[in-house]
């Protein structure tokens, strides 16, 4: 099976702008979760999401959304962008109902 | 906050095994112990997890103590390409949602 995807692989924007990140889950995985990696903070969850609905959310601002397609597919999306959102951004997918999450390479954002 | 406790950083010599330990007092019944290791740059891979018994898979064995309250991982000869930063999460197994909180982790080093 393939493992779960990420695209773009890196990013280089500028404050202001907005970015959507893509994750591509394992096939047949219904969950979708979403981290963030900053060195001064380390993996943060950021939000999940199970057969299009989101389950969870993390202590982030409401710049950071994100959304599930019916094929498992999930988009995250941060607006006005600050330098503090550079990090790089994960993706996690697993089954559903099973805990285990395996995770994609991330994008690395780096916002100038 | 993280429900675990790890020494922030280890060495072990090629070929050696390498014992991780990790310290969760407080962890509840239906909490899972789970390991998940970072190499450099990379999305965390997941190791193995455990409810109560002693688990081994072809990665690593984990050995969890009567009470819970602690384990170690064993990754039993370890190489250079087990060099990585590896984290002990407690998560409940279906709670309604998939949200792995991490700590800071053991850094582990490999060497020759």
């Amino acid at each position: 099976k393939a493992g779960v995807t990420q695209t773009p692989r890196y990013l280089i924007k500028t404050r202001g702008q907005q970015v959507t990140l893509s994750c591509s889950p394992i096939s047949g995985h219904r969950s979708v979760s979403w981290y963030q990696q900053t060195p001064g903070q380390g993996l943060q969850f950021l939000f999940e999401y199970f057969s299009e609905t989101q389950r969870n959310k993390g202590n982030f601002p409401g710049r950071f959304s994100g959304r599930q397609f019916s094929n498992s597919r999930s988009e995250m999306n941060v607006s006005t962008l600050e330098l503090g959102d550079s990090a790089l951004y994960l993706c996690a997918s697993s089954f559903g109902e099973e805990e285990t999450q395996y995770f994609g390479p991330g994008t690395r954002l780096l916002v100038l | 906050d993280a429900k675990t406790t790890q020494p922030p950083s280890m060495d072990c010599a090629e070929g050696r095994a390498a014992n991780l330990p990790c310290n969760h007092s407080t962890i509840s019944g239906n909490e899972y112990v789970y390991w998940y290791r970072q190499i450099h740059s990379q999305g965390p891979q997941y190791i193995i997890h455990g409810l109560k018994n002693n688990e081994t898979n072809e990665m690593a064995s984990l050995i969890i103590t009567e009470d819970r309250k602690s384990s170690t991982l064993i990754l039993p000869h370890a190489t250079l390409r087990d060099t990585a930063v590896y984290y002990c999460i407690v998560s409940p197994y279906n709670n309604a949602g998939n949200m792995l909180t991490f700590g800071g982790g053991t850094r582990l080093m490999v060497k020759p």
